[in-house]
């Protein structure tokens, strides 16, 4: 079966600290995969998606970043970051293209 | 993109009640997808709806297309503790996924 796993769950780093966070994909082969943000609990913002290895498509323009470094690795970085940068940030997969599956999340407080 | 609006953002309802929340748009949409997330957790694919005045249910979850394909519902009937949580519709159009801003659930006993 599938599985999804993003690391750390939760993380506070200070303004201006840069930032990686990932997420890994298990028992499927060449999926899509996503990167969201959710701030206080509400709707989920695309930040990021990837078709494939190198193939990174971002819908919102911001000081963040996305690699797809292999097949079911996808990684969201900072170089440095921002107070509004904190959030609830969601790693996805698909295969089917409407049907994700969502990770477990990171929570960012950006102090 | 195909964006969607929800209504209410907020439902207070007492165990026993029924509930619905309602997904708009003002374009047709290509296909309509409902997730929950419970509170603390991240969403849960529910279910896809594509075709033209489409009903599924699943259990006491009652989800419906649209004939003109521009709205979606979602009813539950007879709420339990159980169904708290934010209930999200999403549309996509390509690459482009597009999500309501949710509808949170909270029932109590």
């Amino acid at each position: 079966s599938q599985t999804i796993h993003q690391w750390p769950a939760t993380l506070v780093q200070p303004v201006g600290s840069p930032l990686s966070l990932e997420c890994t994909v298990e028992g499927t082969s060449n999926p899509n995969l996503y990167w969201y943000r959710q701030a206080a609990g509400r709707g989920l913002q695309l930040l990021f998606y990837s078709v494939g290895i190198g193939q990174i498509s971002s819908e919102v323009p911001q000081n963040l970043s996305a690699s797809r470094p292999q097949d079911r690795q996808f990684i969201l970085s900072s170089k440095k970051l921002l107070l509004s940068d904190s959030g609830f940030y969601l790693c996805a997969w698909s295969v089917i293209q409407y049907e994700q599956y969502f990770g477990p999340g990171t929570r960012l407080t950006v102090t | 993109g195909q964006q969607v609006m929800q209504i209410p953002q907020y439902q207070h309802v007492q165990e026993g009640e029924d509930f619905t929340t309602y997904c708009n748009s003002s374009t047709t949409l290509s296909n309509i997808q409902w997730y929950k997330q419970r509170p603390g957790g991240h969403p849960v694919f529910l279910i896809q709806l594509v075709k033209s005045g489409e009903v599924k249910k699943q259990k006491r979850l009652t989800f419906q297309f649209g004939e003109a394909k521009k709205n979606s519902s979602l009813h539950i009937t007879a709420t339990q503790t159980t169904d708290v949580g934010t209930y999200f519709c999403e549309s996509n159009s390509g690459y482009a996924l597009n999500f309501g801003k949710g509808t949170s659930l909270l029932v109590t006993p």
